[in-house]
């Protein structure tokens, strides 16, 4: 079974730009989690989207955005990019189990300049 | 605020050795407990998750849980140096799914 893909891998944008990140989940995963991560505060919860609703929200401004579509395929975008958003973004996909049990993606590398 | 604790490191042990990593938190509703590794420039990759109190044994991981003191560990066994990452302690609160991670422990083995 592929794993999670997420494209693209690596993107390099200017301060005020806006960018889509785009990620395809485990087949038959229909929860789809995004993180921020960076070396100074590690992983940070974006938000998480199930059938298309999104269910949960962390504490990011609202240039963060994200949707999901029927057949799970997510995209977030970040508008009037800033220094600070350069991180490394990560999407990971669930079942909803007992568990949830969550897998990651290879990562979009985004780079503000 | 839900909080994730690991002692960042560097931990260091020998080829061969026992590495124990720990992990608190301050929900006690937590439901769901996961370890990932993180090779670096790499994304994280679940080793084992844990959601009753006690041990849980996969091959040289174990991951044990205790939930009145509100602290998860994993251990591994036989140390190898391809285990040299950081391992990031994440937990579920029940009723959602929204994962709190800690900052990670970053181990060394030395071969």
């Amino acid at each position: 079974k592929a794993g999670v893909t997420q494209t693209p891998r690596y993107l390099i944008k200017t301060r005020g730009q806006q960018v889509t990140l785009s990620c395809s989940p485990i087949s038959g995963h229909r929860s789809v989690s995004w993180y921020q991560q960076t070396p100074g505060q590690g992983l940070q919860f974006l938000f998480e989207y199930f059938s298309e609703t999104q269910r949960n929200k962390g504490n990011f401004p609202g240039r963060f955005s994200g949707r999901q579509f029927s057949n799970s395929r997510s995209e977030m975008n970040v508008s009037t990019l800033e220094l600070g958003d350069s991180a490394l973004y990560l999407c990971a996909s669930s079942l909803w189990t007992l568990t949830n049990e969550q897998f990651f993606g290879p990562g979009t590398r985004l780079t503000v300049l | 605020q839900k909080e994730v604790e690991q002692n960042s490191g560097p931990l260091s042990v020998p080829e061969g050795a026992i590495a124990s990593l720990n992990c608190t938190y301050s929900d006690r509703g937590s439901q769901s407990f996961f370890w990932y590794r993180q090779y670096s420039g790499k994304s994280p990759e679940l080793i084992m998750f844990i959601y009753s109190n006690g041990d849980k044994e996969d091959g040289r991981f174990t991951a044990q849980l205790n939930k009145a003191s509100q602290y998860v560990s994993l251990l591994i066994r036989d140390s190898q140096p391809s285990d040299s990452a950081t391992y990031l302690c994440a937990v579920r609160p029940g009723g959602s799914n929204q994962f709190y991670f800690g900052t990670g422990t970053s181990l060394t083995v030395i071969p």
